[in-house]
């Protein structure tokens, strides 16, 4: 079956510009995670979604990022006045119910190569 | 502060030959333990996980080891092989499974043929 799909699968943008990244999660999985991975950093945690509850956006590094969640379905996260420490793999992952586990892996996208220049 | 401390950074093993990653945790309510793997270009997929009722799970040649008194887990993957080279996380969540995970800052493996 489809997977998690992200788009685009690269963007360079010039500083100061805004950026729109979209993910559309496996059907019918509730849960929907934005995660960061810079090189040496590994994996950061930046907004969950769950169902129609309020997203978890505990993580989110300013308020020059954001996210929505359409109809339980597809994310946009965009980030606004884009900096070079924004550029990173954007990553995004989705799990059948809001409890991961072994019977509800977090399933990631191939995520999205963002270059500031 | 980062939650789960993670080593090394990177590894290198000749074919045949057993890979070991560390992990380490300060936070004692964190109690599910996934490891994700990671091919370049690829996003991670769960690899195995543990659960601190037990001190160890066997999947295969993928083996996870879990000392809560040390607040620590590896991995251990035996008869290493090159199409295991990847990025192995691992992370750790709280609620049993109900918080998000918290990942390592990773482990890069090369098996050599």
């Amino acid at each position: 079956g489809a997977g998690v799909s992200q788009s685009p699968s690269n963007k360079v943008t010039e500083k100061g510009k805004d950026v729109e990244l979209r993910c559309d999660p496996i059907s019918g999985h509730t849960a929907l995670y934005w995660y960061r991975q810079s090189l040496g950093q590994g994996l950061e945690f930046l907004i969950y979604f769950q169902g129609n509850s309020a997203p978890d956006k505990s993580g989110l590094p300013s308020d020059r990022f954001s996210a929505e969640r359409t109809g339980g379905s597809v994310s946009t996260l965009t980030i606004q006045r884009t900096q070079q420490e924004d550029s990173a793999v954007y990553l995004c992952a989705s799990s059948f119910r809001r409890k991961t586990g072994d019977n509800s892996p977090l399933h990631f996208g191939n995520g999205t190569r963002l270059t500031v220049t | 502060q980062q939650q789960v401390k993670q080593s090394p950074q990177s590894l290198i093993v000749q074919k045949g030959g057993i890979s070991i990653i560390n992990c380490a945790y300060e936070n004692t309510a964190f109690d599910y333990f996934p490891w994700y793997q990671q091919f370049p270009g690829k996003g991670p997929a769960l690899l195995i996980a543990i659960r601190p009722d037990v001190s160890e799970k066997k999947e295969g040649r993928f083996t996870i080891s879990f000392n809560k008194s040390a607040k620590q887990f590896s991995l251990h993957i035996m008869d290493s092989q090159p199409g295991d080279s990847a990025t192995y996380f691992c992370a750790a969540s709280m609620n049993s499974g109900y918080s998000t995970l918290t990942f390592g800052k990773g482990t890069m493996l090369l098996v050599s043929p």
